[in-house]
């Protein structure tokens, strides 16, 4: 058990639609990143909240968007969705400075 | 742009025998993290390496660091059918750390009995 707890565990979603996925991060953790893992490969870097402020994104398009809480939650949306957009989220809390990252269980998003 | 690969991408070996995966980088990083994942389950932390000569061990698993070959391994040592996973190995491509991790595309392992 990481402590980070993530919501829903599954969604279906068609093309076109969005989708808001849901992160609870370790109290005290001030620093949120979301990574997608499409199937087979390896976590890919979307962004990072630190302080409720987006602090670094990787290569995605601005449809991907986020939102960190005072109370540790944060969140991801993705707008327009594509089929490609199918993958595993993953959130990762840490406490700024600490080496250890705690991943969450992530949402696993099908698009049809 | 920090390139992480990882090799080899499948494995399967016999139980009881020995292996290493090598993780290279392509850039200056003083942070190495290893992953487990099982199948349709998130990420297990393994091991953090933050030194050159940084070795780390936890059962039948090794990890070392090579700082100036920007090169890591991941050593199995007479493996189990239980060390069946993916394994991850990623990279911060920040001076001190910033969370923000290059992942390889992971070496997908099965021990066979």
């Amino acid at each position: 058990e990481t402590g980070v707890t993530q919501s829903p565990t599954h969604l279906i979603k068609t093309r076109g639609q969005q989708v808001t996925l849901r992160c609870s991060s370790q109290s005290g953790h001030n620093t949120v990143s979301w990574y997608q893992q499409a199937l087979g490969q390896g976590p890919q870097f979307i962004f990072q909240y630190y302080r409720e402020e987006e602090n670094g994104r990787g290569n995605f398009p601005p449809r991907f968007s986020g939102l960190q809480f005072p109370n540790y939650s944060s969140e991801l949306n993705v707008n327009a969705l594509e089929l490609d957009d199918s993958a595993l989220y993953l959130c990762a809390s840490s406490l700024t400075g600490s080496i250890k990252l705690f991943f969450g269980s992530g949402t696993q998003l099908s698009v049809l | 742009e920090l390139k992480v690969e990882q090799n080899p991408l499948f494995l399967s070996m016999q139980e009881g025998k020995n292996y290493t995966i090598y993780c290279n980088y392509s850039t200056t990083s003083d942070r190495l993290y290893w992953y487990r994942q099982d199948p349709g389950k998130s990420l297990e932390s393994l091991f953090v390496l933050l030194s050159n000569g940084a070795v780390k061990q936890e059962g039948r698993l090794m990890a070392s660091l090579d700082t100036k070959a920007r090169l890591s391994t991941l050593h199995i040592t007479a493996a189990v059918h239980d060390l069946s996973a993916t394994y991850f190995c990623a990279v911060d491509p920040t001076q001190g750390g910033s969370e923000k991790l290059v992942f390889g595309k992971g070496t997908k392992l099965t021990v066979n009995p």
